[in-house]
């Protein structure tokens, strides 16, 4: 069974631009969950989806959006990007749909730098 | 709201020490409690978890930690270590959000070091 994998692994990105980063849960997990880490806040929570709707959010500004389509599949998307975002960018999927007593798998992360 | 703290940022030890890493929490409700690992330039991993029962939870690779409700703590320990536990331990609480929806919280992490 394949595991949860997010594109792309690493990128580069300037000061104003925006980036898409995309995850695919593992087969028949309906829940992902974004995470975003830092060396100084550690891991931050930004927003869960469960089939198709967001079903909690993080404490981001607007600037950070994200969306899953029919087949699981999520994206977050980051506009007028600050320095501030460089970070690694963790997606995690879920069976049960819940953060509680479920398991969550998480992918290797995207790598975003942003000079 | 919840809040979950690690209080060593580094922990590093010999190979085959007993090491333990600390975890407090504070919330208002009823949580569960987990342990992850993040080896090098990968994403994280499930440990452990404490949902119910047992107050002693084990886990993958001899770790195991225990639920000390009185003092909102959940310690990881592992009686003796190896080279290649040497990762980043993150502590996290689930706590219930409204309805059927909980949240997530993790700590800062400690980065465990073993040395031969």
């Amino acid at each position: 069974k394949a595991g949860v994998t997010q594109t792309p692994r690493y990128l580069i990105k300037t000061r104003g631009q925006q980036v898409t980063l995309s995850c695919s849960p593992i087969s028949g997990h309906r829940s992902v969950s974004w995470y975003q880490q830092t060396p100084g806040q550690g891991l931050q929570f930004l927003f869960e989806y469960f089939s198709e709707t967001q079903r909690n959010k993080g404490n981001f500004p607007g600037r950070f959006s994200g969306r899953q389509f029919s087949n699981s599949r999520s994206e977050m998307n980051v506009s007028t990007l600050e320095l501030g975002d460089s970070a690694l960018y963790l997606c995690a999927s879920s069976q049960q749909g819940s953060l509680s007593t479920g398991e969550l798998f998480f992918g290797e992360g995207s790598r975003l730098t942003v000079l | 709201a919840q809040s979950v703290t690690q209080l060593d940022s580094q922990v590093p030890v010999f190979e085959e020490a007993p090491v333990e890493l600390r975890c407090n929490y504070s919330s208002s409700v009823s949580v569960y409690l987990f342990w992850y690992v993040q080896y090098p330039n990968q994403g994280l991993q499930l440990l452990l978890k404490y949902l119910s029962g047992s107050t002693l939870v084990k886990g993958i690779n001899g770790f195991e930690a225990e639920f000390n409700k009185s003092q909102t703590s959940f310690h990881l320990r592992k009686p003796s270590v190896h080279i290649s536990d040497t990762a980043e331990y993150f502590c996290a609480v689930s706590e219930n959000s409204g309805g059927s929806n909980y949240k997530l919280t993790f700590g800062k992490g400690t980065l465990l070091t073993v040395n031969p």
